[in-house]
Parts: structure tokens; C-alpha cells; sequence
């Protein structure tokens, strides 16, 4: 159980265009999900938390202008990466959180974005 | 500025031996504590988590939490090269805000 997908798994885009990446919770219902970060061997970096039909919190320094985040149903968050440039490539990871008492987190796989 | 820290390693152990990562927190009112194993590339496993102090055992791992000292820990008995990874601490402060440690390397020699 507790088993989130996230596609794609790796892009590549040009500079000036936009990558969507989508989670999606497989067996179990996400009021929460969250979207990370992660450059070569640093730590994960949130960057917003959604819930289910409302607007993501983002975390101080990200843009929420060029992170668009949809948390449009309770198993599926999409991440829009707009105007991409080359440090915007990096591991971006989503996760899930299965409902509003328990607060474990469960991971995607992460989508690997490089720009070019 | 709440934090979760952790040594960063790497640790290293030989194969058969017990492995203990070690997580500090500063906020006192953090109420769950939480593991994850993380792969060169991939993307973190929850593979613990713990609410009340004291121990709490999962086949070869055990986590250990202490909230008076604000510590909690992660054994792994008869390690295997296999456990080589980084590992995760993560503490939630407060609904669902969970903070991350930067993690600890663990390298099990065969």
C-alpha cells in the first residue's frame, strides 16, 4: 500500500519552455502532497505543500509565479516548471500524505528535469 | 529556526554488524519522527516511524525515540551491503510540516 507515482521520470527541455510533471497516489487518498527538490548530494528542499482543491503554500524563495502547482483531485498534484532554465534542472520529488491524522509521507520516484 | 540535524557521515560498518544514526531536533513540541532510506538517484522509503518514546522494532531496525532529550535514533541489526544508503530523519513540528534532516550516509563493507 501507500504507493505514489510520479511521471515523468526524467526530461529534458530548452530554456524558455515548460515542463509539467505529475503525482499521482495510486491506492490510497492524498488531502496533502507535497513537492520537493533535490540538487547532487544535498539534502531535499520543500518547496510547497497542497491540499486538495486550494491554493499550495510555497516555502520562502520559491516562485510561486514559475511553480505552478494543481492539486486538482485527492490522488493527483501536478508540478509545472514555466520559462525553464538551465539551474532549474535539478530532482524533483513529490509525496503524500495519506489524510488529515496520520502525517507519514510517501514518496514518487522523482522526476530527474534537465535543461538545456 | 526549527531543525532536524544529523551527522553526515559517511558511517561506515562492516557486513553483520549493528549500524546507529543518530537525529537531534530542536523543537520540543514535534510529535512524529520518521525514517527514510534513500538511494544514490532515487527517491526516499519510509521504512520507520515513531510517535511515543521508547523503542520501536521492525524486523532488523529499530528506532528509538527520547523527546526529553530530543533524539531519536535509527538501529539496523546484522547490516548488509545492501543497507548502504542515505538515511533520513524527518520530524513533523505541527500539522503537516515535516522537517528533514540532511541525512547520514551508511556504507556496510562486505
Amino acid at each position: 500500500g501507500a504507493v505514489v507515482s510520479q511521471h515523468p521520470s526524467r526530461v529534458i527541455c530548452k530554456s524558455g519552455t515548460s515542463v509539467k510533471i505529475e503525482c499521482r497516489s495510486l491506492d490510497f487518498q492524498a488531502t496533502t502532497m507535497f513537492w520537493y527538490r533535490q540538487f547532487p548530494k544535498q539534502s531535499l528542499m520543500l518547496m510547497a505543500t497542497s491540499n486538495e482543491g486550494s491554493k499550495a503554500t510555497y516555502e520562502q524563495g520559491v516562485e510561486k509565479d514559475k511553480f505552478l502547482i494543481n492539486h486538482a483531485s485527492l490522488t493527483l498534484s501536478t508540478l509545472t516548471v514555466t520559462s525553464a532554465h538551465p539551474e532549474d534542472s535539478s530532482f524533483y520529488i513529490c509525496s503524500a500524505s495519506p489524510g488529515q491524522v496520520r502525517d507519514d509521507q510517501y514518496f514518487g520516484p522523482g522526476t530527474r528535469l534537465t535543461v538545456t | 529556526q526549527k531543525e532536524v540535524e544529523q551527522n553526515s557521515g559517511p558511517l561506515s560498518v562492516p557486513e553483520g554488524a549493528i549500524a546507529s544514526l543518530n537525529c537531534t531536533y530542536s523543537d520540543r513540541g514535534s510529535q512524529s519522527f520518521f525514517w527514510y532510506r534513500q538511494y544514490s538517484g532515487k527517491s526516499p522509503e519510509l521504512i520507520m516511524f515513531i510517535y511515543s518514546n521508547g523503542d520501536k522494532e521492525d524486523g532488523r531496525f529499530t528506532a528509538q525515540l527520547n523527546k526529553a532529550s530530543q533524539y531519536v535514533s535509527l538501529l539496523i541489526r546484522d547490516s548488509q551491503p545492501s543497507d548502504s544508503a542515505t538515511y533520513l530523519c524527518a520530524v513533523n513540528t505541527g500539522g503537516f510540516k515535516t522537517i528533514f534532516g540532511a541525512g547520514t550516509r551508511l556504507f556496510v563493507k562486505a
